[in-house]
């Protein structure tokens, strides 16, 4: 099975800081990398999907990079709705994993 | 576009519950659906997938006790839970995989979840 690293596994920001949060994977999963947003009693909600690609709807100020086995999400400027979970996953192979979760809080 | 869960609720060890995702919006046959858990305060868990072509994989934890299946008529996909453990309590979500080029396995519809919990 691949392993999928977070980190940190939380963070405090100030509103209109840039925060990165980092994935990395036990082997190489090319670009089968997505990021999730959860918030409180919510469904997750796809973020960013095969490393880079941003999901319609989603705000410009999230973005992600990476390829092989190291993977950034970026927020660039903290808004007070982004307070919430985010999860890596990897779609190279089954069975499907995910990482533990980082939870962002505002200071 | 949605997913809508039902069939969650309290039951005991041992015993057999038996989740529906109702799709609307897009045909579940056509997709790659899937089965995604969450414990209580946890992380993210994938408990079973099945492809547009009827092929099925599970996660090692529930593989011989779940069965994943779909009803094209109805647009409506299951998860038969059997031998149910107090580890399988969590909230279980279904989750569209749009088996694109472009996607790459990311899931970009979730239900809303529904609750299990396994206990005596």
């Amino acid at each position: 099975d691949i392993q999928m690293t977070q980190s940190p596994s939380s963070l405090s920001a100030s509103l209109g800081d840039s925060v990165t949060i980092t994935c990395r994977a036990s082997q190489s999963i090319s670009t089968s990398l997505h990021w999730y947003q959860q918030k409180p009693g919510k469904a997750p909600n796809l973020l960013i999907y095969t490393s880079s690609s941003l999901q319609p709807g989603i705000p410009s100020r999230f973005s992600g990079s990476g390829s092989g086995i190291d993977f950034t999400l970026t927020i660039s400027t903290v808004q007070p709705e982004d307070i919430a979970t985010y999860f890596c996953q990897q779609s190279f192979s089954t069975p499907i994993t995910f990482g533990q979760g980082t939870r962002l809080e505002i200071k | 576009v949605q997913l809508v869960e039902s069939g969650g609720g309290l039951v005991q060890p041992g015993g057999s519950l038996r989740l529906s995702c109702s799709a609307s919006g897009f045909a579940v046959g056509a997709n790659y659906m899937n089965w995604v858990r969450q414990a209580p305060g946890k992380g993210l868990q994938w408990v079973s997938v099945t492809y547009n072509d009827g092929t099925t994989y599970y996660a090692d934890s529930v593989k011989g006790r779940f069965t994943i299946s779909r009803d094209s008529f109805k647009n409506t996909l299951y998860l038969q839970m059997t031998r149910l453990r107090a580890e399988d309590t969590a909230v279980y979500y279904c989750a569209r995989d749009p088996n694109t080029y472009d996607y790459q396995g990311a899931y970009d519809i979730w239900g809303q979840g529904t609750m299990v919990a396994v206990s005596s």
